[in-house]
């Protein structure tokens, strides 16, 4: 099972918005609303922002949010904050027989 | 509060045995599945595979299966990750995260274990 994919890199300033897509297949992004993102700063576990294509667990801020079109899911974030400065993970539910795919990763630098 | 607490780095040999563990408290253990997820240095995050705590039932990525065993013991609360026989391909961060009621996400983390394996 391929990795998801997403762009190695995005940048905004702060106050601006950004948008990280996460490209799979029929199998996994396109056939289950099954998405997740999560973020992680350096050192540290990841933590979930987004679930279902497009929840926010309690606690996590309304900057962000999430939409899915076909094989494609997008994670936005608004209002640029330094803290937002991190790396993106998306996941999908790829099946019974492969359960859990993961994107390769987006590192979102403020500017 | 819910917490996965995971054990300590360990650097290993080529070719030893190793098991790590997540225990979970704050919650009904075994009412979530738990996963285990790998970071090799500087790459991103990797599912392995995930159990069912109350009857230890498993999947595994295609990926990882057969190198790799997932286990757990319901009466102290942990999941543990074991290798037979340890690769230099082996170094990584490794985390435990608690799947959601439905198995759709991973809502707890582990702190992650950093496994070295380094002759």
């Amino acid at each position: 099972q391929s990795a998801l994919t997403q762009p190695a890199s995005v940048s905004g300033s702060p106050g601006q918005s950004i948008t990280i897509s996460c490209t799979g297949t029929s199998s996994d992004v396109g056939s289950y609303n099954l998405v997740s993102w999560y973020q992680q700063h350096p050192g540290k576990a990841p933590k979930l922002m987004i679930y279902e294509v497009s929840k926010r667990p309690s606690g996590v801020s309304n900057r962000f949010s999430g939409s899915k079109s076909g094989n494609t899911a997008s994670l936005t974030i608004s209002g640029l904050q330094a803290e937002d400065e991190a790396d993106y993970y998306c996941c999908s539910y790829a099946g019974s027989s492969t359960f859990r795919v993961f994107g390769g990763g987006t590192k979102l630098t403020v500017l | 509060e819910v917490q996965l607490v995971q054990s300590g780095a360990e650097v290993k040999k080529p070719g030893e045995s190793l098991r790590i563990s997540c225990k979970g408290s704050g919650y009904s253990f075994t009412s979530y599945w738990i996963s285990w997820v790998r970071q090799m240095p500087g790459k991103g995050l990797e599912w392995m595979g995930r159990i069912d705590p109350s009857d230890s039932y498993t999947n595994y990525s295609p990926s990882f299966q057969g190198h790799v065993t997932i286990s757990a013991d319901k009466s102290i609360s942990t999941a543990y990750l074991q290798w037979s026989s340890l690769k230099a391909s082996d170094t990584a961060m490794y985390y435990c995260a608690r799947l959601n009621i439905g198995g759709e996400f991973l809502d707890y983390w582990g702190q992650g274990t950093l496994v070295t394996v380094s002759s």
